[in-house]
């Protein structure tokens, strides 16, 4: 159980181009969502609290306008990078907690190389 | 803010050594989660602490949280190459937020 998917895996991309990045819940209903972002060999960097029906809260540092967030359904969260550039290129990764438990699940990232 | 600071940063050992990693937060915690991700992969949830003092077990894992709730170990006894990896603990605040340390990479030589 606690299944979480992204997709897709792998991506790379144009400069100037939108990149979008599904993360779902497969096995559960995940009421919060999370996005990291992980350099090489660095920690993960939480980018965005994504609850169901509203809004995301954004960490300090993360544009929101570059980085959309939409959590339309308990199993599924979208992440859409804008106007990617090469500094967007990183390692994406979501994470889906289960009801009100701690525990977060994470998806396998998903890595965006941005040309 | 809040932060959660890991070390080593790196550790290289013998296999059949034993291998620990500490975790120390700038505050309070109302648990702290234990996390593995190999190289090319993601974190995969190894374990979960909440009370003040607790340690529980894994095999060959041994996982301990501070009285004042603020740090935390892992300890692998007599490493093997499978434990090859990095080892990240996640301090989890009342916002629900987890805030990851930088991580501990093992490299066990066999």
């Amino acid at each position: 159980g606690a299944v979480v998917s992204q997709h897709p895996s792998r991506v790379i991309c144009k400069s100037g181009t939108s990149v979008k990045i599904e993360c779902r819940s497969l096995d559960f209903q995940a009421t919060t969502m999370f996005w990291y972002r992980q350099f090489p060999k660095k920690s993960l960097m939480l980018m965005a609290t994504s609850n169901e029906g509203s809004k995301a809260t954004y960490e300090q540092g993360v544009e929101k306008d570059k980085f959309l967030i939409n959590h339309a359904s308990l199993t599924l969260s979208t992440l859409t990078v804008t106007s990617a550039h090469p500094e967007d290129s990183s390692f994406y990764i979501c994470s889906a907690r289960m009801g009100h438990t701690d525990t977060q699940y994470f998806g396998p990232g998903t890595r965006l190389t941005v040309l | 803010g809040q932060q959660v600071m890991q070390i080593p940063q790196y550790q290289h050992v013998q296999e059949g050594e034993d291998f620990t990693t500490y975790c120390n937060s700038s505050t309070t915690l109302s648990n702290i989660q234990w996390y593995k991700q190999r190289p090319g992969g993601h974190p995969v949830f190894l374990i979960q602490l909440v009370k003040s003092g607790e340690v529980k077990k894994q095999k060959r894992l041994t996982f301990q949280f501070g009285e004042a709730k603020k740090n935390s170990s892992l300890h692998i006894t007599a490493t093997q190459t499978t434990d090859v990896g990095t080892y990240f603990c996640a301090g989890s605040s009342n916002t629900g937020k987890l805030i990851f340390g930088q991580g501990t990479t093992l490299q066990v030589k066999p």
